[in-house]
């Protein structure tokens, strides 16, 4: 199946913990991204990546890395989890970086932290 | 800065009434716009976009939406709505770079028999 596909589906862990999400387009996009969404459903843009190149940083903590080893992949590390970092994480990726270019996103990684 | 704003956090219908979901938007530049659908547990899916050609877009499932740049809307309707309508709604806009998506708060369209 072509998609975007990001793993764990779930993930649950406990503050000052360090975890990773994975992402991975086999839409041969040239563009990735990771956008948040809140508990209010509020979607917000953290990074996007272009050809590995590092495109925009949204101005978030920089407990959040991201890392693209391929235009393939984009995964996503947090350090030191805090409780406000509880969130849908959506990993999506677009034909290339143009305003113009519709986004195809992943089923999402709900995060809880507790 | 571009933005969106999205009338209603839900909206409510019977099936086979004509749906009508809100965007209003704000742009410094002829803007790009998209409506996307939100089912429960998955990620967003395009359902139409707005790049300066027809005015009157149609998208998938029977959607479509008129931009209007004398009202900066971008509403998305549908004739007749069906219980597998049900869903989240968002309306997004690109930014002046157009570089990312700027989304809406979303609308959640709910359907009763």
């Amino acid at each position: 199946d072509t998609a975007v596909s990001q793993t764990p589906k779930y993930l649950v862990t406990q503050m000052g913990n360090d975890k990773s999400i994975k992402c991975e387009q086999n839409l041969g996009h040239d563009t990735m991204y990771w956008y948040k969404q809140d508990s209010k459903k509020f979607l917000k843009i953290m990074f996007s990546y272009n050809n590995k190149e590092l495109i925009i940083n949204e101005t978030v903590p920089n407990r959040f890395s991201p890392k693209s080893p391929d235009k393939a992949h984009l995964n996503l590390h947090i350090n030191s989890l805090e409780l406000g970092d509880s969130a849908v994480y959506f990993c999506a990726s677009s034909p290339m970086d143009r305003g113009n270019s519709p986004l195809h996103f992943g089923n999402g990684t709900r995060l809880t932290v507790t | 800065a571009q933005s969106v704003t999205q009338l209603g956090s839900h909206v409510s219908v019977s099936e086979g009434a004509l749906v009508l979901l809100r965007c209003n938007y704000s742009s410094s530049v002829p803007p790009y716009l998209f409506w996307y659908v939100q089912y429960p547990n998955q990620g967003l899916q395009l359902l139409l976009k707005y790049t300066s050609a027809a005015t009157l877009v149609k998208g998938i499932n029977g959607f479509e939406a008129e931009f209007k740049k004398s009202e900066t809307s971008f509403h998305l309707t549908k004739p007749s709505a069906h219980m597998s309508d049900a869903a989240e709604y968002f309306c997004a806009v690109s930014d002046e770079s157009f570089q990312k998506l700027v989304f809406g708060t979303g609308t959640r369209l709910l359907v009763s028999p």
